[in-house]
């Protein structure tokens, strides 16, 4: 049964650090890993997502990258702004279905 | 960019009553899922489909019931609402095309129930 661990639970840094939000899961045998971001109260909004056969995908100041042998994944956010707070989820696929992390809270001072 | 979309927003009901969540997307997505979380809690799959006339049950064990008469439509039942209910659903789809099987989520469907 698929497992998926995110370290740390919360982060609070100071605006404009480099920061890494960390995903473990047990089996390699995905589909492919996305990182989703999650506001209190709403839905999750889609940030990247690595297919299985691809190590990493960037979108502006956010660079994620997928090792699937280890069942690792890391997201990397660059810079970071009081509007970078949020829940940031981290979910695998395989089949028809989504695994999600419990998330990494975390909170950029000003 | 896609959409996908939850109704009501915010539902406060009392125990005993029939409750239906909608949920409706206009990217002709083939599956569609229901998720369960509760504040500061992960996800739970409860119920998804493959397609029209598929539903099939999630890891998490639910009293709900689901529908896919249309390709578009997911809607999610409660015959009988109990406040052990009251929780947040969420609703997704994902498909193929140049998305590569993202998954797009609503804005989610707050219950309580007293």
């Amino acid at each position: 049964k698929q497992e998926v661990t995110q370290i740390p639970a919360a982060l609070s840094v100071p605006e404009g650090e480099n920061l890494v939000l960390n995903c473990s899961f047990t089996d390699s045998a995905i589909y492919n890993l996305q990182w989703f971001r999650q506001d209190p109260g709403k839905g999750l909004t889609s940030l990247l997502l690595i297919q299985s056969s691809q190590r990493e995908q960037t979108s502006g100041r956010l660079n994620a990258s997928l090792d699937k042998s280890s069942g690792r994944s890391t997201l990397y956010i660059a810079a970071s702004q009081p509007g970078d707070s949020a829940t940031y989820l981290c979910a695998v696929t395989g089949g028809f279905k989504t695994i999600f992390g419990a998330g990494t809270r975390l909170f950029v001072k000003a | 960019e896609a959409d996908i979309y939850q109704t009501p927003r915010y539902l406060v009901i009392g125990t005993g009553k029939k409750i239906t969540l909608e949920c409706s997307q206009t990217m002709g997505h083939d599956k569609m899922y229901w998720y369960q979380q509760d504040p500061g809690m992960e996800l739970h799959l409860i119920h998804y489909s493959y397609g029209v006339n598929s539903t099939e049950k999630g890891d998490l064990s639910s009293e709900s019931t689901v529908s896919r008469i249309r390709t578009e439509h997911f809607p999610l039942t409660l015959e009988s609402a109990r406040p052990s209910h009251t929780s947040q659903y969420l609703c997704a789809s994902s498909g193929q095309g140049a998305w590569g099987e993202k998954l797009f989520f609503g804005s989610g469907t707050q219950l309580s129930v007293l």
